[in-house]
Order: structure tokens, then sequence, then C-alpha cells
């Protein structure tokens, strides 16, 4: 079963880039999560999805945005890259409400420099 | 301010030794999950603890919901190296849906 699925593996941007990180997940999911994960740090959420359609901001949204147009997808979107936005980036996904088991991505390596 | 505040925020302890991490909160949660990480790796369901004052056990791992649903404790006995990793509680307060994570408590184990 391939779970949770991030694109891609590693990144380096340039300043004032943008990019898509790309998250699906084939166990027809309901939530959908984007978190970030700072060198030895926990995660903070960016955005989360309860289902297709329906997004809602975290604890960091800023300099971020997501799309939910299918049940399997959760995008998030970049615009303007800072080198504040130099992290680990997870895409996680739970079943039917928030206290169900979540399975997380591989995660994605994202460099602004 | 953390809605999760976990404490330590790191443990060095040789194998053999016993611990315990803690998770707190000011709000109520429904339920609090227990994650561990491993390096450049996404983290992974220990248990989840649902009932106030409920106590897991998941071989040498015991799990404590605090009796007012704002707090958690993890207790390793005789650890072991393999326990090595990074342990983050999350969970959603009242009833929201954004599942929030602490910062972690990041063990080691010596042998």
């Amino acid at each position: 079963n391939a779970g949770v699925t991030q694109t891609p593996k590693f990144r380096i941007l340039k300043i004032g880039q943008s990019m898509t990180l790309q998250c699906t997940q084939d166990m027809n999911h309901n939530y959908m999560y984007w978190y970030r994960q700072d060198p030895g740090m926990g995660l903070k959420l960016i955005y989360y999805s309860v289902g297709a359609g329906i997004t809602d901001k975290g604890e960091v949204p800023n300099g971020y945005n997501v799309s939910r147009s299918t049940t399997e997808d959760f995008p998030l979107r970049l615009e303007l890259a800072a080198p504040s936005q130099t992290s680990v980036y997870f895409c996680a996904s739970s079943y039917l409400t928030v206290n169900t088991e979540a399975f997380f991505g591989q995660g994605t390596r994202l460099t602004v420099v | 301010t953390q809605l999760l505040e976990q404490s330590p925020q790191f443990l060095s302890i040789q194998e053999g030794e016993n611990l315990t991490v803690y998770c707190n909160s000011s709000s109520v949660f429904s339920s609090l999950q227990w994650y561990r990480q491993e390096p450049g790796e996404g983290p992974v369901l220990l248990v989840t603890v649902v009932t106030g004052g409920e106590v897991k056990k998941l071989k040498r791992l015991t799990f404590q919901f605090g009796d007012a649903r704002k707090d958690s404790s993890l207790h390793i006995t005789a650890a072991q190296p393999g326990d090595t990793g990074l342990y983050l509680c999350a969970g959603a307060a009242g009833n929201n849906n954004d599942m929030r994570f602490g910062a972690g408590t990041r063990l080691t184990v010596k042998p």
C-alpha cells in the first residue's frame, strides 16, 4: 500500500521563487494536514482539510496556500519563497475524525537560499 | 505559546533506566495521541488515549491520560537503545479539527 506520498523529497529554491509540494493518499481519508518541522523541533500545523473543497488555516499559514479539489490530493503552494520557509514539510491524513491515527508521508526537505 | 507543552525537551539516559515524559495543556482534549519519530521519517503512532484516567500499556511503554483530559504521560521501563527517538504528543482541543503537536521530547538511550 502506498499510503501518503509526498513529492519532491528534496528541493532547493531561490528567494522569491514559487513551488508546489504535492501530497496524495490512497486510503480514502477525509482529513489531511500539512506540517512543517524545523530542526530539532516538533511539528507546526500550516493548513488542514476535513474533506474535499474545505480547507482551514493552522498555526503558521502565512506564506502558504492549499487546495483540496479531490479526496486524494492536498497540494501546498509557496508563492514567494523566503529563507524562513526552509524546513521539512510533512503531509498527513487520517480517517473519519481528527482523533484517529494520522499517517505521514516521508517528508519534503526544502531549502530556500 | 504551545497548545501542548512537553517536558523534558531532552533526555539522555543509560540502558536499563526508567523514564517518564510529560505532555501538558490548559485545554481539554477528547483524546491525545503519542507518536515516535526517527530521523528522516514521519511520526508513527504509538497510542491514542481517550478516557480521562485511562492507562494503556504497550510492552515496556505505559501511557496515562489525566483525569481532566488536559495532560498525559509516557513511562518507559528498562529503556533500550532502540527506544531512542523523538516522542511527540498530539491532539485537537475541544471540538476543533486541527491536530496540534507538542515540541517533543528527544530521548537518547546509551548502551
